[in-house]
């Protein structure tokens, strides 16, 4: 069965330091996702990337992040000098279509970053 | 704002007791309403959509109902294996993202 692949499934990084979370989202989707997991607290949108450009991105997504797809199959979010509160668990996800059949989106299994 | 709520936070279950897990929200306008199961450590997994109200949906043990203002997923018969948080999101209209409920903690007992 097709699946979202993310790696690696955990980062440790310093205060400051950039990271690059990579996705493999599923081969025939359209649309890409990354959300993200504070321990505890609920899933939060972050960016969705349709037609090679941002569709629509949260108050979160500042201008430390970013996202590429960098080729047919790769996504990938990168975020420039990173805080300790973007300790999280960042999920990768995609769907065939915004609407009705095929909308559904499915997750990766996630990257948990901890910043120190 | 649009807005999810899920009840109740946290629920223990004897094996093959019963019971309904409540999503309620509060969108402008509904494109539709998702269920997501999330074992610890693990990403988010589908479930179902619903988009109508009136609208059911069965897969094993799990039936998820919509109304206007609320979604229930009903587990009939749980089994210790269905142990995990269900995770509620809906999709408002013009927009791509889901807004997620913070769950609901099921456990079952043998």
């Amino acid at each position: 069965e097709p699946e979202v692949t993310q790696t690696p499934s955990h980062q440790v990084t310093q205060m400051g330091q950039e990271v690059i979370l990579r996705c493999v989202p599923i081969s025939n989707h359209l649309y890409f996702y990354w959300y993200r997991q504070i321990l505890g607290q609920k899933v939060e949108f972050l960016v969705s990337f349709y037609n090679n450009e941002i569709s629509e991105k949260s108050e979160i997504f500042d201008d430390q992040f970013s996202v590429e797809r960098p080729d047919g199959s790769n996504f990938t979010l990168k975020i420039r000098s990173t805080k300790l509160e973007d300790s999280a668990m960042y999920f990768c996800a995609s769907r065939t279509f915004r609407d009705r059949v095929g909308a559904e989106a499915f997750f990766g299994q996630g990257t948990r970053l901890t910043v120190v | 704002e649009d807005q999810v709520t899920q009840s109740p936070e946290a629920l223990r279950l004897q094996e093959g007791e019963s019971s309904s897990l409540n999503c309620s929200y509060t969108v402008s306008g509904l494109r539709g309403l998702f269920w997501y199961r999330q074992d610890p450590g693990k990403g988010p997994e589908f479930l179902f959509t619903l988009y109508s109200a009136g609208e059911e949906k069965e897969k094993e043990r799990l039936k998820a109902t919509l109304t206007k203002k609320e979604s229930f997923l009903h587990i009939t018969a749980p089994k210790p294996e269905d142990s995990a948080t269900y995770l509620c999101a809906v999709q408002p209209y013009n927009t791509d993202k889901l807004i997620f409920g913070t769950g609901t903690r099921l456990q079952v007992f043998p």
